[in-house]
């Protein structure tokens, strides 16, 4: 079965330094999204993704954060300067369509001293 | 404003005892709604979904649920679980056409053998 892939599996990163969490999506979807899931509280929603631009994005998604499908097979999320509450579990997800069930990736853990 | 309750944090099962989780959400508009499940060191799967028709949707490994619209609530059940039941359960809502989930805080369930 197809699955999300979401490297790396753990990143440490000091505060104030830029990353980059990457995602390939399944191969046939067309809505990407990026969650998030910091220890001990729920999956957030940050974004979604269409037709090559941002569709939604919630109040957590702010300038610190973009998002980038850049060769059509590779979603990534940048935080520009991260900031210790910033470290979380970064979930990135794909669908078919929309509202149809999301396909989840194994999730990247972002740790920020 | 939009919200989805787990009432349970962590429940403790033996083996055979039966399961039910509980879930509440509140939306105005028609929804969809998910369970999803988190294994040990896995990424989020799929359990079941109901977009319409029949209120008990029955989902992989023997797990139904039952959406109650006058009750909000969408209960996750299982007549008899195993100790490979034991992980994290999440219910999600999103709203008839829309892209974004919203995730309850999830359940951790424990099944000793």
């Amino acid at each position: 079965e197809p699955e999300v892939t979401q490297t790396p599996s753990h990143q440490v990163t000091q505060m104030g330094q830029e990353v980059i969490l990457r995602c390939v999506p399944i191969s046939n979807h067309l809505y990407f999204y990026w969650y998030r899931q910091i220890l001990g509280q729920k999956v957030e929603f940050l974004v979604s993704f269409y037709n090559n631009e941002i569709s939604e994005k919630s109040e957590i998604f702010d300038d610190q954060f973009s998002v980038e499908r850049p060769d059509g097979s590779n979603f990534t999320l940048k935080i520009r300067s991260t900031k210790l509450e910033d470290s979380a579990m970064y979930f990135c997800a794909s669908g078919q369509e929309s509202g149809s069930p999301l396909h989840f990736g194994n999730g990247t853990r972002l740790t920020v001293t | 404003a939009q919200s989805v309750s787990q009432h349970n944090h962590h429940v403790i099962l033996s083996e055979a005892a039966s399961l039910e989780l509980g879930c509440n959400y509140s939306y105005g508009g028609t929804v969809n709604l998910f369970w999803y499940v988190q294994y040990p060191g896995q990424h989020l799967q799929l359990l079941l979904k109901y977009f319409s028709g029949d209120p008990l949707v029955k989902g992989i490994k023997g797990f139904e649920a039952e959406f109650i619209k006058s009750k909000f609530s969408f209960n996750l059940r299982k007549p008899s679980v195993q100790w490979s039941d034991t992980a994290e359960y999440f219910c999600a809502v999103t709203l008839t056409g829309a892209n974004n989930l919203f995730f309850g805080t999830g359940t951790r369930l424990t099944v000793i053998p």
